[in-house]
């Protein structure tokens, strides 16, 4: 079983809509989960961290279920540059080293 | 600032050659990571840096893949006699040291085309 599972899509929305991304992890030693986005033939970027708490930051919202191991970002109000693919990212624990753990991502498209 | 660089931006080889990746990580930055991303696959992790030394190399494919750092500064991915399934995008990242909550930086890649 891969440690990080997402939805690939395709998920096709029109512009203005909201949209959700849901990620499950396997290990439940995990410490840290961030959300990335790479957009077509670019390198991944740092979109958000995810707490326990629940995080926003502007139209995206982020949330971390530990006890489901479950991740989510919400997009509200999306934009055509929203267009990109969404990878979900768990950082185990630094006794399994440093490495972070990528899903393969959810590829999103906003049509005008 | 000056991000993190990797030459070359591309790599077409013939199976069966050496090749040899660099990454310029931010200046600073202790911490060097490389991954690698072939198509419709996500991100694997290849190896990590702090300072110059590597403490688990466990995450390479091979033995045809080895990794140094000099200076604690650029690092070089070397490939040897390469073969078709080691084509794939080679992405290298650096962050200011080695913890969770450290944002790692991604160099633009290297797409490596074994024929």
């Amino acid at each position: 079983r891969k440690e990080v599972e997402q939805d690939p899509g395709p998920f096709n929305v029109p512009e203005g809509a909201t949209v959700a991304f849901n990620c499950t992890y396997s290990n439940s030693a995990s410490q840290s989960f961030f959300w990335y986005r790479q957009d077509c033939r670019k390198e991944p970027k740092l979109l958000m961290s995810v707490y326990s708490s629940g995080n926003e930051d502007g139209r995206f919202t982020a949330q971390l279920n530990r006890a489901s191991q479950y991740i989510s970002l919400l997009i509200r109000d999306s934009k055509l540059s929203d267009s990109a693919t969404y990878l979900c990212v768990v950082f185990p624990n630094s006794n399994s080293g440093y490495a972070l753990n990528f899903g393969k991502g959810t590829s999103l498209l906003v049509t005008p | 600032g000056a991000g993190v660089s990797q030459s070359p931006s591309n790599k077409v080889t013939e199976k069966g050659k050496d090749v040899e990746l660099r990454c310029d990580p931010i200046s600073g930055h202790t911490a060097l990571y490389w991954y690698r991303q072939s198509l419709g696959q996500g991100l694997e992790f290849l190896i990590y840096f702090q300072g110059n030394s590597a403490p688990d190399k466990s995450g390479l494919p091979s033995d045809r893949f080895s990794a140094e750092r000099t200076g604690g500064s650029v690092s070089t991915l070397t490939i040897q006699r390469t073969q078709q399934e080691d084509s794939a995008v080679y992405l290298c990242a650096s962050s200011p040291g080695l913890a969770e909550y450290n944002e790692q930086f991604f160099g633009p890649g290297t797409r490596l085309t074994v024929l």
